[in-house]
């Protein structure tokens, strides 16, 4: 049973703002929501993390409402390499469930 | 910082044959690793959970004998595929736990052995 439903892929061009949401229904109290990026044959990188609100660095945004049932990932002015598969995960201290991800596409 | 490395990085080998990849934390201690398995096209499928010092809890349907996993030390973790066969074809990865907090989970990834079995 998929602990997170994100769309399979997204496509979008450069310079815009990209948003993928990410539905969490059955979050538990303890886990965390974190965003990963994945390039072909490489391992997945740590985007962000958060619990509840909003939480921002250098390379993206996360958004996660009240209720903790969804959160949205906001990268700021898309490039052509930001072209990747992103997996969206709510876990606490094991290890990670991995869902298909989003596959997002950056066109020029 | 939070720097975690993957030896080798592809291999190929005979069939029935065993192969060593190591992965290590190479700026922080890890007291958890994880071990992944990746096929083309798909996502990652956790194999088992790597503590220092004790046994490695697998996942469901994952032989736990053909996949062995040494954790000796705080920044090193080993999965040996023994008896390796063409389907054990795949992408392995690694991760490593930062941190004792029992709920915070961050992990941060190797960049994969890629493992062709011939």
């Amino acid at each position: 049973l998929a602990k997170t439903t994100q769309p399979i892929s997204m496509d979008s061009y450069e310079g815009q703002e990209v948003n993928i949401t990410c539905s969490h229904n059955n979050i538990a109290t303890n886990d965390y929501i974190t965003w990963y990026q994945q390039f072909p044959s490489q391992g997945p990188r740590f985007i962000i993390q958060g619990y509840k609100t909003k939480v921002t660095n250098e390379v993206a945004s996360l958004f996660i409402p009240a209720d903790r049932k969804s959160s949205t990932l906001s990268l700021p002015r898309v490039s052509l390499s930001d072209t990747a598969v992103y997996y969206c995960l709510r876990g606490g201290a094991d290890g990670l469930t991995f869902g298909k991800g989003t596959h997002l596409i950056i066109q020029p | 910082g939070a720097v975690v490395s993957q030896h080798p990085s592809w291999v190929i080998c005979k069939s029935g044959t065993s192969v060593k990849i190591e992965c290590r934390s190479l700026d922080f201690q890890a007291t958890t690793m994880f071990w992944y398995r990746q096929f083309p096209k798909q996502s990652l499928m956790l194999m088992a959970t790597s503590n220092e010092g004790s046994k490695a809890t697998y996942e469901q349907g994952v032989e736990k004998d053909k996949f062995l996993i040494n954790h000796a030390s705080l920044t090193l973790s080993t999965l040996t595929v023994t008896s390796a066969h063409p389907e054990d074809s795949s992408f392995y990865i690694c991760s490593a736990k930062r941190g004792s907090s029992g709920y915070y989970n961050e992990q941060f990834f190797g960049p994969g052995t890629r493992l062709t079995v011939l």
